[in-house]
């Protein structure tokens, strides 16, 4: 099973900011937070990743709560082209026998 | 697809016909997994291989096979004891920085 639970489904209207909540609870100490997204009929993207410490890139930011039970994926002016599927897994980073389990993600509509 | 490739793009089985799927990569990632996707489901783990000659179980592996004799590729095999076959199937690789990289997945359907 999934270590992280996501809302199915969000709006966000275009060029505002889009929240995406992640819970997982049940993290430990050394599992990092791996966010990914999925358009349709494709395979999905890499976004950004975070252990303890808040991250931003050139895609997204990632927050992540001091006890690390849950985090939110930020996309700072979203555009038509962030429909899609966004994942949320944990996993330890070098672990390397170790299974890659997703969730049902959320699927996230920007409206015009 | 970052030197992931996924062939065939579309691909139809008879019953009882076994069906490859090919994956190749040029990243040299020693890691490689074959997932299975439903309509509006997310992603289920079918089968991975951590490095050459040895792979394991995922959580949906009956009816399906692998094999990984080189480090570029990891076949897929869906048997005919795989009773409803018809999905997306996407096959990753994944870094030192364990980010995953995905190839543009095979839709298999049955006819």
């Amino acid at each position: 099973d999934a270590k992280t639970t996501q809302p199915p489904s969000m709006d966000c209207a275009e060029g505002r900011a889009a929240n995406l909540p992640c819970n997982h609870s049940t993290i430990s100490g050394n599992e990092y937070v791996y966010w990914y997204r999925q358009i349709h009929s494709q395979g999905p993207q890499y976004i950004i990743h975070g252990l303890k410490n808040n991250e931003t890139n050139e895609m997204a930011s990632l927050i992540i709560t001091e006890d690390r039970k849950s985090s939110t994926l930020i996309l700072p002016h979203a555009t038509l082209r962030d429909t899609a599927v966004y994942y949320c897994i944990v996993r330890v980073a070098g672990l390397r026998d170790d299974k890659i389990i997703f969730g049902k993600g959320t699927r996230l509509h920007i409206l015009p | 697809d970052g030197g992931i490739t996924q062939s065939p793009k579309y691909l139809f089985r008879k019953e009882g016909q076994n069906v490859t799927l090919s994956c190749e990569q040029n990243l040299n990632h020693d890691a490689m997994y074959w997932y299975r996707q439903d309509p509006g489901q997310g992603l289920r783990l079918i089968y991975y291989s951590q490095i050459v000659n040895d792979f394991q179980k995922g959580d949906i592996a009956e009816g399906y096979s692998v094999s990984r004799e080189k480090k570029e590729s990891f076949p897929l095999t869906v048997t005919s004891a795989q009773k409803n076959p018809t999905a997306f199937y996407l096959c990753a690789t994944i870094d030192l920085n364990e980010k995953l990289f995905f190839g543009s997945g095979t839709q298999l359907s049955v006819l």
